[in-house]
């Protein structure tokens, strides 16, 4: 079974602080993990890839195989940072590549 | 840059009503999906649909549940006797090929009366 974790519904920080959100996942294969972010009133638009190892917007993310996490970080925060964001795996089943999403954490950036 | 479309953006239904979601995915992917978030709970996988077939179901998608690509552009979901527990936001997704990212629509609210 899949399953994604985030631990925390609301993180609050400063602007210039550094942003850490957490994502653990369960999956008994070789899993692909996303970071998804919906800023108010918009849709789900794609973040960050695992595979692709690049930082957007001054976020990067690794993936842990031991640890099984895949923690989204960012070393300064600013204001246009604040959104809901969304940790989700993907996992090969009969060719779906459903998504599995964790709850989802809501980043609020204060100045 | 091409996107996921969804209509209507809220639809108001009365419960045992039939509703339709309509999507238009990105016009080259081939893979299809409907996501579902009921209000304060996370984002569920319902269907996925390739090849002009069911992929994959999630428990949720019961027999009140259909999908159809049926003019190679759009993608719609038919509950047909909707639900008061049907309320929720619907997502529809596409993708281009398997293990590239999924592309969201801005969804559609459904709000059963």
């Amino acid at each position: 079974a899949q399953r994604v974790t985030q631990p925390e519904k609301l993180l609050s920080v400063f602007k210039g602080a550094p942003v850490e959100l957490k994502c653990n996942y369960s999956y008994s294969g070789s899993p692909e993990l996303f970071w998804y972010v919906q800023y108010s009133r918009q849709r789900l638009q794609l973040l960050l890839r695992h595979i692709s190892r690049e930082s957007i917007k001054g976020f990067t993310a690794d993936l842990n195989k031991g640890e099984t996490s895949f923690h989204l970080k960012k070393p300064f925060a600013q204001e246009e940072d604040s959104a809901m964001y969304y940790c989700a795996l993907s996992g090969i089943t009969g060719g779906g590549n459903k998504l599995t999403f964790g709850t989802g954490t809501q980043l609020k950036v204060e100045l | 840059e091409p996107e996921v479309t969804q209509t209507p953006s809220h639809q108001v239904t009365q419960m045992g009503q039939e509703v339709i979601l309509r999507c238009v995915p990105i016009s080259n992917h081939l893979y299809f999906y409907w996501y579902r978030q009921i209000l304060g709970q996370k984002v569920e996988f319902l269907v996925s649909f390739y090849n002009n077939e069911i992929s994959e179901k999630s428990e949720i998608f019961d027999d009140q549940f259909s999908v159809e690509r049926p003019d190679g552009s759009n993608f719609t979901l038919k509950i047909r006797s909707t639900k008061l527990e049907d309320s929720a936001m619907y997502f529809c997704a596409s993708m281009g090929r398997s293990n590239q990212p999924q592309h969201f629509g801005d969804g559609t609210r459904l709000s059963i009366l």
